[in-house]
């Protein structure tokens, strides 16, 4: 199985700076037939299911706003707010679906105000 | 609009059974790909079950292969996950979450049901 990884663990910063998190998979999610990483990141809020942020690594799911930004290739992946919104306060979590099922995720990366 | 709602959560004694649904709307059920996901208390997420659109190919993860089993009813846009010999570490919130193929991501989700297995 692909095991994900995300650092921080958690992580505090001041409204209107920049947040950064990282997913670092076991092994290679970048499919040579159509040079995709099949990663996506979600977002949690308390109380309420996740929500499809960002798939293959870099594409924004409808509706998502523009300063939710996604980078990284291969085994190395990182999400990025780049001005911390009150509303954006929740755990962020990386999945891969390189492979069949099973599917994984990283552990989440819980994001608060500093 | 696209709506997922799982029903079928309570508590449950350890080795009993449950049978969760996932009911749907707003989008063409049997064109999806299903999936179970759980996550427990103050935990991250977890993977349970996928089931093809038609319904002919499902995996389950390790930790519930030949005790949960999950089916779809494409005519009644209806997901099931029938959970048997439950132990407590099966205490859950399982959500159903929807895909476009096999390695495409969830991009629907419902609101969960909770599952207690607790003697």
């Amino acid at each position: 199985d692909i095991v994900m990884t995300q650092s921080p663990d958690s992580l505090a910063v001041s409204l209107g700076e920049r947040a950064t998190i990282n997913c670092k998979s076991s092994r290679s999610v970048l499919h040579s037939s159509d040079n995709k990483n099949y990663l996506a990141w979600y977002q949690q809020k308390p109380g309420q299911p996740p929500k499809l942020l960002l798939y293959w690594a870099s594409t924004r799911a409808s509706g998502v706003p523009d300063r939710f930004g996604g980078s990284g290739s291969g085994t190395d992946f990182t999400l990025t707010i780049s001005s911390l919104q009150a509303e954006d306060v929740a755990v962020y979590y990386c999945q891969q679906y390189f492979s069949t099922p099973p599917y994984t995720f990283g552990q989440g990366t819980k994001l608060e105000i500093k | 609009q696209v709506q997922l709602v799982e029903s079928g959560g309570g508590l449950v004694k350890p080795g009993g059974s449950l049978r969760l649904s996932c009911a749907t709307s707003g989008f063409t059920f049997s064109d999806y790909y299903m999936s179970w996901i759980r996550q427990a208390p103050g935990k991250g997420l977890d993977w349970v079950s996928y089931i093809s659109s038609g319904g002919s190919t499902t995996y389950d993860a390790d930790s519930v292969k030949g005790r949960f089993t999950i089916s779809r009813d494409n005519a009644k846009n209806l997901l099931y996950l029938q959970m048997n010999s439950l132990r407590a570490e099966d205490t859950a919130i399982y959500y159903c979450a929807r895909s476009t193929g096999t390695y495409s991501p969830f991009d629907s989700w419902g609101q969960g049901t909770l599952v207690t297995v607790s003697s």
